[in-house]
């Protein structure tokens, strides 16, 4: 059963433009979410957060909405360069729950492309 | 301040052995955690230590184990290698004192079972 799931494998844009990475979950204990980047052969460098108790957060280009309702988060990349291209990862944790804590389920990935 | 360590980074086995990764965290952090990463499945979550107990542990077989040390460096051992265990190990840190906290990568240790 897959909690986090983003459903485009990729997704190309050109420089400048908006990129709309887009992630749904299943679990309503989900409570903190995580958007992590992640070159080839590397490990996953962290983004952006936010706690359910926000619906907004914003770092420089990196936007993250969430909408507790539809259990849907999105990262918008205003603008975008061709070294944003990498695989974005959602990720999920769920703080009250007790033994579920200290885990982030991830969404398989979205390959973007920023193309020149 | 320096980031999560993975060593080795490649590693090549064959069937049946057994094999040890390390991570160490950065510094201050007491909790690690360990994720596989494979094609098919992406990233799972392996198990997570603070202060040298198990916290919280993904389904995965008892073939895979960890431990961590009083310096919160942490290794992960998997007995009886098999091919599926082939995958992108990565190891992650954080404080360790409340849930919700932000995890850091390592550049991960690259297995291949042959």
């Amino acid at each position: 059963d897959q909690q986090v799931k983003q459903n485009s494998p990729s997704l190309s844009v050109q420089e400048g433009r908006i990129s709309i990475l887009n992630c749904d979950y299943t679990n309503s204990m989900f409570d903190y979410f995580l958007w992590y980047k992640k070159y080839p052969a590397e490990g996953p460098t962290f983004l952006i957060s936010i706690s359910s108790i926000k619906d907004k957060n914003e770092d420089g280009r990196f936007t993250v909405f969430l909408n507790k309702s539809a259990k849907h988060l999105s990262l918008h990349i205003v603008p975008s360069q061709p070294g944003d291209s990498a695989v974005y990862f959602c990720a999920a944790s769920a703080r009250g729950s007790g033994g579920s804590n200290y885990k982030l389920t991830f969404g398989k990935g979205t390959l973007l492309t920023v193309n020149p | 301040k320096a980031g999560v360590t993975q060593t080795p980074r490649y590693l090549i086995k064959t069937r049946g052995q057994q094999v040890t990764l390390s991570c160490s965290p950065i510094s201050g952090h007491r909790s690690v955690s360990w994720y596989q990463q494979t094609p098919g499945q992406g990233l799972q979550f392996l198990f997570e230590y603070f202060s040298e107990t198990q916290r919280n542990k993904g389904n995965f077989p008892g073939r895979f184990s960890g431990r961590q040390f009083s310096n919160s460096r942490s290794e992960m051992n998997v007995s009886t290698l098999e091919l599926g265990d082939s995958a992108l190990y990565l190891c992650a840190s954080s404080l360790g004192w409340s849930s919700g906290e932000t995890q850091y990568f390592g550049p991960g240790t690259r297995l291949l079972v042959l």
